[in-house]
């Protein structure tokens, strides 16, 4: 057990819909990430959170919404997704860079399909 | 920019073969740290090492082993007698402080071992 949890496992939502994914970190981390895997691609940094605020977007288009309500929790919603849009999505945390080196640690991923 | 390139997609040996997997990196930062990454079928990245810009030291631990070269650029990864279990996807990152307090990996397109019995 890495000590961070990813919910659902696996969504499977057509484009109109709105859904959330959701990751909790148990490791006391300050910092928390969203990364997007998609097939043939490198895994590409979506969101950066550092201490709940946000430091860093990587031009993720407007219908991928992250929140972060605290240190231990962090949500993705979405909204209008396109089938390419389908990927693993997936959820890292790290002490921060307070804490040098920084190490992240990922959770197991959720595996979204737009249909 | 930043940049990691991991030139093998696929390597297929047979099991208690030696193979090294290989990881280019490209960064203008001067402070920079490299990881090691590995993606069983489950899809959970574990991590398997950090090694910053200042320490050129190659580490082993048990059958891993990894060599930096900050001439070249490199940071490879060799297991050694390599077992079935080692079967994944491998990936290489970077990072570089940058603003913010927290930094976001740039990963490889990742190299898929397998091992064969």
């Amino acid at each position: 057990e890495t000590g961070v949890t990813q919910t659902p496992r696996h969504l499977v939502m057509g484009m109109t819909n709105k859904k959330s994914l959701k990751c909790e970190q148990h490791l006391g981390h300050n910092a928390m990430y969203w990364y997007k895997q998609s097939a043939k691609k490198p895994l590409e940094l979506m969101f950066v959170y550092s201490l709940e605020e946000r430091v860093e977007n990587n031009s993720v288009p407007s219908r991928f919404s992250p929140e972060c309500p605290n240190s231990s929790h962090l949500f993705l919603h979405l909204h209008t997704l396109q089938p390419e849009d389908s990927a693993l999505y997936l959820c890292a945390s790290s002490q921060g860079r307070l804490a040098s080196p920084d190490t992240q640690y990922f959770g197991p991923g959720t595996r979204l399909t737009v249909l | 920019a930043q940049k990691v390139t991991q030139a093998q997609t696929e390597i297929s040996v047979v099991e208690k073969e030696d193979v090294t997997l290989d990881c280019v990196y490209e960064t203008r930062d001067t402070t920079y740290y490299l990881f090691w990454y590995k993606q069983p079928p489950s899809g959970e990245l574990v991590f398997l090492i950090r090694r910053n810009s200042f320490d050129e030291q190659n580490e082993i631990s048990g059958r891993y082993s990894w060599n930096f070269q900050k001439s070249t650029s490199s940071f490879n990864f060799t297991i050694t007698a390599s077992q079935v279990v080692d079967s994944a996807v491998y990936f290489c990152a970077l990072s570089a402080p940058k603003g913010g307090g927290a930094d976001g990996l740039t990963f490889g397109k990742g190299t898929h071992l397998i091992i064969q019995p």
